[in-house]
Formats: C-alpha cells, structure tokens, sequence
C-alpha cells in the first residue's frame, strides 16, 4: 500500500516566524509532489510542486524535496495570521495502469498574532 | 486562469431523491476527478475521467454515477444515497493524467451534501 505520512498533531507559531511542515512517502517512483492549503470549509488550493530534488522557492514558501529520504517538505517564511489553515501533502503515484495523488492526513497551522 | 466551479454550493436531498452535481473547467485539461471529503480527513478520490473516459472508479457505490459529456463538464449523479454519504464533493481538473509533470489537479469550491 502506497502512503504518504504527514505529522498530524497541530503546528502553532507566532506571527514572524518560520513554520515548517514534513512529510514522507513511501513510492520510490513517484515524480511529483504538491503542497495543498485548505482553510476551513473551503477546497483544497495547490501552493506549491515540486518535481526535482533540492529546493523551490515562491514568496514566503520553499519546498524541499529529497527523493533519496523520500522526504519533502514546506517551509513558510515570516508566517501570517493569513497563513492558518490545513496544509496537505500529496504525492503523485503511479500503480502501472493509473496515476493518482496519494495524500497525507494534513497538518493544522495556527499562527497566532 | 485555473479556475473550476461547481454547482450547487450546497445540496440537501432525502434518501429516495435524485440530483446531479455539475463541474465546468475551460482551462483544456484533459483529466478531471470526483473527490469526497469528510471533516478533518483528507479528499478520497472516488472516479477519474481520462480524456472523457472513465479510467478510475475506486470501488465506488452504484448510488454514485458519474458522467463526463464532454471534455469540460463533469457530473455526479446521486440515488439512494444515504446519512454517511453527507460531505463535500470536490471536482479537480488537471492537465494530462499521462504525464507526472502535468499532474497539477485543481479543484473547485465544492458541494456541501447533506442527506436527510
């Protein structure tokens, strides 16, 4: 079973600092990974992908990716009250007939002013 | 412009009615998808339209049926349903399911179903 593991216990930073959100995935084949932000009782929105190792940056958001720990991440610099809402880790996952997005629990960020 | 809509926004129907929930993307995306989503859990996808055929149904109930009319418009339609099929109904759209670079999948507002 392909998974994707997202620490899902709630992230709480004060407003200014850096929050940063991991998760891991289990599929060595997988090529792309995205960054979901959800406020509440809204849809997913996509942040940020990442295709390739190292790091991407957008604005106050960097994503890291290493395919050889299988690890990637989002980093969110000089965070916002605007910032608080559910970040999701997805992955995308081949199985040999279909692709689809595998999708970690999410993680809850408050940024608190 | 990466904009999917959803009609309606929100959606409620006893057991023994039918509705449709409709998604529209003008973005030319050749792939588009039905998710479920219940509070606090992350979107479980339910179908996959490749290039206007069904190419994932992830063991879907037969209450379900999607429709897929052409390569902007997606539909869901519901029988029968029951309490536990109450959620938010998430349609995305991304540009080539073939390709992992292209695997971007945007979705739309949502439906907000409850069944009564």
């Amino acid at each position: 079973q392909k998974e994707v593991e997202q620490n899902s216990g709630p992230l709480s930073v004060p407003e200014g600092a850096i929050a940063s959100l991991n998760c891991t995935y289990s599929d060595r084949g997988s090529q792309s990974f995205f960054w979901y932000r959800q406020y509440s009782g809204k849809s997913p929105e996509l942040i940020m992908s990442i295709y390739s190792n190292g790091d991407k940056e957008d604005g106050r958001f960097t994503a890291q990716l290493n395919k050889a720990s299988q690890y990637v991440s989002l980093l969110i610099r000089d965070s916002q009250p605007s910032d608080s809402a559910t970040y999701l880790c997805a992955v995308n996952s081949f199985d040999g007939n279909n692709r689809k997005l595998i999708w970690g629990l999410g993680r809850s960020l408050a940024v608190n002013p | 412009d990466t904009e999917v809509t959803q009609t309606p926004k929100h959606l409620v129907m006893g057991m023994t009615n039918k509705k449709s929930l409709k998604c529209e993307q003008h973005m030319g995306h050749r792939a588009m998808y039905w998710y479920k989503q219940k509070a606090k859990k992350p979107p479980e996808l339910m179908f996959v339209y490749s290039y206007e055929k069904l190419s994932i149904n992830e063991s879907v109930p037969s209450r379900f049926s999607p429709e897929c009319p052409n390569s902007s418009l997606l539909n869901l339609h519901l029988h029968a349903l029951q309490p536990e099929d109450s959620a938010l109904y998430l349609c995305a759209s991304s540009q080539d399911p073939r390709a992992a670079e292209s695997y971007e999948q945007y979705f739309g507002p949502g439906t907000r179903l409850t069944v009564t």
